[in-house]
């Protein structure tokens, strides 16, 4: 069974420093697709990154980076020189390949809190 | 613009009354699904549904209803077997590649009283 686990239930930081947030996931597959995703308080969830388990490299977007780690079932997500827009709920996902019985569906983390004051 | 809507935002009912929720999609997408959240949880998927007439059972399906006619529309029925009804629900829908995202639509928050 495919299990996400994010240990940090919240991280409160101050504005202009950098937050990482931890994933560790479990699966049988080795084909697989790892997700984050940002809750801000208007509930609907925003798409951020997308890495899938044939390609680690770990890159930048912006503000957001990850470190995709297959040794350690680990895909930890990071947010530079904070902003206050950026207090959210953040969620890791994980994807196994799509067959007849399960297309796309996605396992979730339990969510991690951030709150960036000023 | 394309997306996903959820109506209403917020939804209140009495304990023991079935109740529907609506999920619209104009992204031409075939996989559609929906999810419960509680708070401090992550998402639990209730249903989803691959193409039109077929849907799955999720994690946590007892309680719940779905139908799909439409490509479009995917609404989920909250039945008076469902115990613990009180929570955020959100649709999502994605096209048929591997690997690609959900997209999510606002959710509905549904309280019984």
């Amino acid at each position: 069974a495919q299990k996400v686990t994010q240990a940090q239930t919240e991280i409160s930081v101050v504005e202009k420093e950098d937050v990482t947030l931890d994933c560790v996931y479990e699966t049988r597959d080795t084909t697989y697709y790892l997700f984050w995703y940002k809750q801000p308080p208007s509930g609907e969830l925003v798409f951020l990154i997308r890495r899938n388990s044939f390609d680690e490299q770990n890159e930048i977007s912006g503000r957001y980076s990850w470190n995709f780690q297959k040794s350690t079932s680990s895909f930890n997500f990071t947010i530079t020189a904070s902003q206050v827009v950026d207090s959210a709920v953040y969620f890791c996902a994980l994807s196994d390949v799509m067959t007849t019985d399960s297309w796309g569906k996605l396992q979730f983390g339990a969510g991690t809190q951030v709150v960036v004051t000023p | 613009d394309g997306g996903i809507t959820q109506s209403p935002k917020y939804l209140f009912r009495k304990e023991g009354q079935n109740v529907t929720l609506s999920c619209e999609q104009n992204l031409n997408h075939d996989a559609m699904y929906w999810y419960r959240q509680d708070p401090g949880q992550g998402l639990r998927l209730i249903y989803y549904s691959q193409i039109v007439n077929d849907f799955q059972k999720g994690d946590i399906a007892e309680g719940y209803s779905v139908s799909r006619e439409k490509k479009e529309s995917f609404p989920l029925t909250v039945t008076s077997a469902q115990k613990n009804p009180t929570a955020f629900y959100l649709c999502a829908s994605t096209p048929p590649i591997p690997g690609n995202e959900q997209f999510f639509g606002p959710g509905t928050r549904l309280t019984v009283l």
